[in-house]
């Protein structure tokens, strides 16, 4: 029943390490979204994603990769973690890619920790 | 640097009273407005966009936008405790992109 899934809810790695967080949406919709949201709340873009383009904002390092096996899932992959990415990292979905026009559905997060 | 800013709260009122959130944004190019609601540990929903100038209502909601002064509020009449939850506030903006830029939120605490 659930719109949009991620897995897992928690993650807590080392320094240095690789990982990835998974995002499912089972709605039907043509575009994906990460977004991060630190410890004082604010909620910042990442990646847009449909089958046509990907969006990257430009202030998100390039060890952070989406991957996207089909329309239903995106990936998030994490290079080489640092203590800054610490936060909760959430995966959202819309009908369209215009952000102005679809709403979005946002998954229940990840919240990463860095030691 | 696109901004979205809102005051962080917390915004304490009673039972019953009017809570009043407050957003501003400094891109003039500003075309859509959007206000989530995010209780604690969990994810943000949305509850009401607005286009264009003036006020829309949706029930105990009401959102007012003045793009002269390029604020947005969010008015929620017969406050209930169980709007007590952190307010975002999002733009959008072709300027930025596909993409909606969030302020950091005003807490809001509704007191029984």
């Amino acid at each position: 029943d659930t719109a949009v899934s991620q897995t897992p809810k928690y993650l807590v790695t080392q320094m240095g390490n690789d990982k990835s967080i998974k995002c499912e949406q089972n709605l039907g919709h043509d575009t994906m979204y990460w977004y991060k949201q630190d410890s004082k709340k604010f909620l910042k873009i990442m990646f847009s994603y449909n089958n046509k383009e990907l969006i990257i904002n430009e202030t998100v390092p390039n060890r952070f990769s989406p991957k996207s096996p089909d329309k239903a899932h995106l990936n998030l992959h994490i290079n080489s973690l640092e203590l800054g990415d610490s936060a909760v990292y959430f995966c959202a979905s819309s009908q369209g890619l215009a952000a102005h026009i679809f709403e979005q559905f946002f998954g229940p997060g990840t919240r990463l920790t860095v030691l | 640097q696109k901004e979205v800013e809102q005051n962080s709260g917390p915004l304490s009122v009673p039972e019953g009273a009017i809570a009043s959130l407050n957003c501003t944004y400094s891109d003039r190019g500003s075309q859509s407005f959007f206000w989530y609601r995010q209780y604690s540990g969990k994810s943000p929903e949305l509850i009401m966009f607005i286009y264009s100038n003036g006020d829309k209502e949706d029930g105990r909601f009401t959102a007012q936008l003045n793009k002269a002064s390029q604020y947005v509020s969010l008015l929620i009449r017969d406050s209930q405790p169980s709007d007590s939850a952190t307010y975002l506030c999002a733009v959008y903006s072709p300027n930025a992109g596909n993409m909606l830029t969030f302020g950091g939120g005003t807490r809001l605490m509704v007191k029984p």
